[in-house]
């Protein structure tokens, strides 16, 4: 069957940097995706990876290694407005998104 | 602001009602999805219009009728339905359901309680 783990809730502090993982298996595969939602509200796109390695964009990373399966989020200097959760996504073979549970991250200051 | 918005946002309803969601997408994109998101749960894909054309039913109760009148606007009737159909209810659009990177702008959602 298709699946995507990701850990259901993080803490980190503010300044800090936490990185998020996420693993999938699907049928196929064209490209994962990570989405912010704050409470409330709706699933903001941050990073899209089809190939292996790092994207960045500002504060945020994305990594891939599509050999492993594995893709993580990174996010430096956090800020409190990081305070969300984020959603993995897997694109499979019939470009369907794959979706995870999501992480909820909490940011202390 | 995505570009796609939805009403209402709020909606109680019992389970003998009939009600209906409505999505408008101001993108220009071709396709639309339902997706129903339960609380720590991941979203569940509901259905999927490409250029007005349902190409996805991913097993919905026939309580759930999606209706697709053009590229802009897609509705959610929902009839009879039960107290576990409760969720957040969100409408997706993008430029078609292929494609790189082909991401999804969602609205806002509509938060459904069935009484």
């Amino acid at each position: 069957g298709q699946n995507i783990d990701q850990p259901t809730e993080m803490t980190a502090t503010e300044g800090a940097i936490v990185q998020i993982n996420c693993t999938y298996q699907t049928s196929g595969f064209n490209g994962l995706f990570w989405y912010q939602q704050h409470a409330g509200e709706a699933p903001t796109f941050l990073s899209y990876n089809v190939l292996d390695g790092l994207e960045e964009k500002g504060r945020f990373s994305s990594f891939l290694s599509r050999s492993k399966g594995y893709s993580y989020l990174l996010l430096k200097e956090l800020q409190m407005k990081d305070s969300a959760s984020y959603l993995c996504a897997a694109m499979d073979s019939n470009y369907q998104l794959i979706w995870g549970a999501g992480t909820k991250l909490i940011i202390k200051p | 602001e995505t570009g796609v918005t939805q009403t209402p946002r709020h909606l109680v309803m019992g389970m003998t009602n009939k009600k209906s969601l409505k999505c408008e997408q101001h993108l220009g994109h071709n396709a639309m999805y339902w997706y129903k998101q339960s609380a720590k749960k991941p979203l569940e894909l509901m259905f999927v219009y490409n250029f007005k054309e349902q190409t996805e039913n991913n097993s919905v109760p026939s309580r759930f009728s999606p209706e697709c009148p053009n590229s802009s606007h897609l509705f959610l009737h929902l009839h009879t339905l039960q107290p576990e159909d409760s969720a957040l209810y969100l409408c997706a659009s993008s430029q078609g359901v292929a494609g790189d990177p082909n991401e999804q702008f969602f609205g806002p959602g509509t938060r459904l309680t069935v009484l």
